[in-house]
């Protein structure tokens, strides 16, 4: 079975600052590991994913994030915060799963970002 | 197009109303799912469909009723419903790829409020 423990529920930062939202994960096999943002009243956006092919990955909206298996964290980070990186973000983890044509995600709590100016 | 669409964007419906929401892809993705999102919690899965079969029920009351017509399209239908049903609800969808990648890409939902 595979979990993620998102730590602090509330990031705030600065407009410019460095944004570092934390993400650990358990899983008995190597994992697919996921960022989604989700704004006010919207659906999940993937921001980006893991899927092996390198350690640290880039995504959308210049946030990238560092696949670490000897601390099995994935954390999200962005050199400098917008306003308009104000937003819920999840992390989540799908497990390689042979024989199915479909994946189980597995989130965790949220984090909610808030950008001050 | 890595667009999913949902209609109704909101629904208000009585506890003893009959409706449907309805989900739609054109990627091409052969997995379709539903999530019900409560207020600041993670996405809760509910139904998956892979080739238009039910694959996967997370012991969802039997109000909830899901129907995948097609490989496009994903309704679920509502019946009886408690006020404790008010929520988001979110369709997504994927690529059956291999070695369980199933990047899921997520439709805006339906805000439901039951009364």
């Amino acid at each position: 079975a595979q979990s993620v423990t998102q730590l602090g529920s509330h990031v705030s930062v600065s407009e410019g600052a460095l944004v570092l939202l934390r993400c650990n994960y358990s899983s008995s096999v190597p994992p697919y590991l996921f960022w989604y943002v989700q704004y006010p009243n919207q659906g999940l956006q993937l921001l980006l994913k893991y899927t092996s092919a390198a350690t640290l990955v880039k995504g959308i909206n210049g946030f990238e994030a560092e696949f670490k298996k000897s601390e099995t964290s994935f954390h999200l980070t962005k050199p400098s915060a917008h306003m308009s990186d104000a937003a819920e973000y999840f992390c989540a983890v799908s497990v390689r799963a042979g024989g199915t044509s479909y994946g189980k995600l597995t989130f965790g709590q949220g984090t909610i970002l808030t950008v001050h100016p | 197009d890595t667009e999913v669409t949902q209609t109704p964007k909101h629904l208000v419906m009585g506890m003893t109303n009959k409706k449907s929401l309805k989900c739609e892809q054109h990627m091409g993705h052969r997995a379709m799912y539903w999530y019900k999102q409560k207020a600041k919690k993670p996405p809760e899965l509910m139904f998956v469909y892979s080739y238009e079969k039910l694959s996967i029920n997370e012991s969802v009351p039997s109000r909830f009723s899901p129907e995948c017509p097609n490989s496009s399209l994903l309704n679920l239908h509502l019946h009886a419903l408690q006020p404790e049903d008010s929520a988001l609800y979110l369709c997504a969808s994927s690529h059956p790829g291999t070695g369980g990648f199933y990047e899921q890409y997520f439709g805006p939902g339906t805000r439901l409020t039951v009364t």
